[in-house]
């Protein structure tokens, strides 16, 4: 069975920084492009970032670039997000995602996804 | 880049169908065959329901279906069951290796 398991979410003042992680298992992670997605409360969701299987191309939204950093260590099967510079805006859950179909960025889908972590930025 | 446009609610009854547009223009939904939906129930997780526009994933009911026309994207659920009552998001390729969501639409089995 596919899985995904989001960690490190908190509660944060601005300006603060967090790593999350998301431990995959089930399916060949180095083969799978992946991807982040976040939800504010009450919101809609919002794509955050991409990476390719190897880890050599990334991509970000625009509210997000310079200062989230997505990676990912092929060996220990997870997937990180470096959150840095946080502000209140950046409140949300933060789902991992499988890029499936095909692994061009923007060309595939997001399944399956994880539960999510919950990131709260405020003073 | 504006989330693409989707209605906040719509709703109908058992067995009726219901149809969720979502909005664009010729850089997202219009330029791209690569328009997927997800479903997701209170406190869940998002579910792929629909992927390049039309196709529906292995264990998904065929009830759900999705169309294109011009910049407009639509998923119809015909067949309304109480089990399809959750929130829908339309999601497309925006070009420059971007995805773009729409808003949501909650649907409301009556």
């Amino acid at each position: 069975e596919v899985q995904l398991l989001e960690s490190g979410g908190g509660l944060l003042q601005p300006g603060g920084s967090l790593r999350l992680s998301c431990a995959a298992s089930g399916f060949t992670f180095n083969n799978s492009a992946m991807n982040w997605v976040r939800q504010a409360p009450g919101k809609g969701l919002e794509w955050v970032s991409f990476i390719s299987a190897s880890g050599g191309r990334t991509y970000y939204a625009d509210s997000v670039r310079g200062r989230f950093t997505i990676s990912r260590d092929n060996s220990k099967n997870t997937l990180y997000l470096q959150l840095n510079s946080l502000r209140a805006e950046d409140t949300a859950l933060y789902y991992c995602a499988k890029q499936s179909g095909r692994a061009a960025p923007g060309m595939g889908w997001f399944d399956p996804w994880g539960q999510g972590t919950l990131v709260t930025v405020s003073s | 880049q504006s989330a693409l446009t989707q209605p906040r609610s719509v709703s109908g009854s058992p067995g009726q169908s219901v149809t969720i547009s979502c909005t664009g223009t010729s850089s997202d939904v219009g330029g791209y065959n690569y328009v997927s939906w997800y479903q997701q129930h209170p406190g869940r997780a998002p579910k792929l329901i629909i992927c390049d526009v039309s196709r529906r994933p292995s264990g998904v009911p065929d009830r759900f279906s999705g169309s294109k026309s011009g910049n407009t994207a639509s998923l119809t659920i015909s067949g309304l069951q109480a089990e399809d009552e959750a929130d829908y998001y339309c999601c497309s390729y925006a070009g420059s290796y971007t995805f773009l969501f729409g808003g949501g639409t909650k649907v409301t089995v009556l």
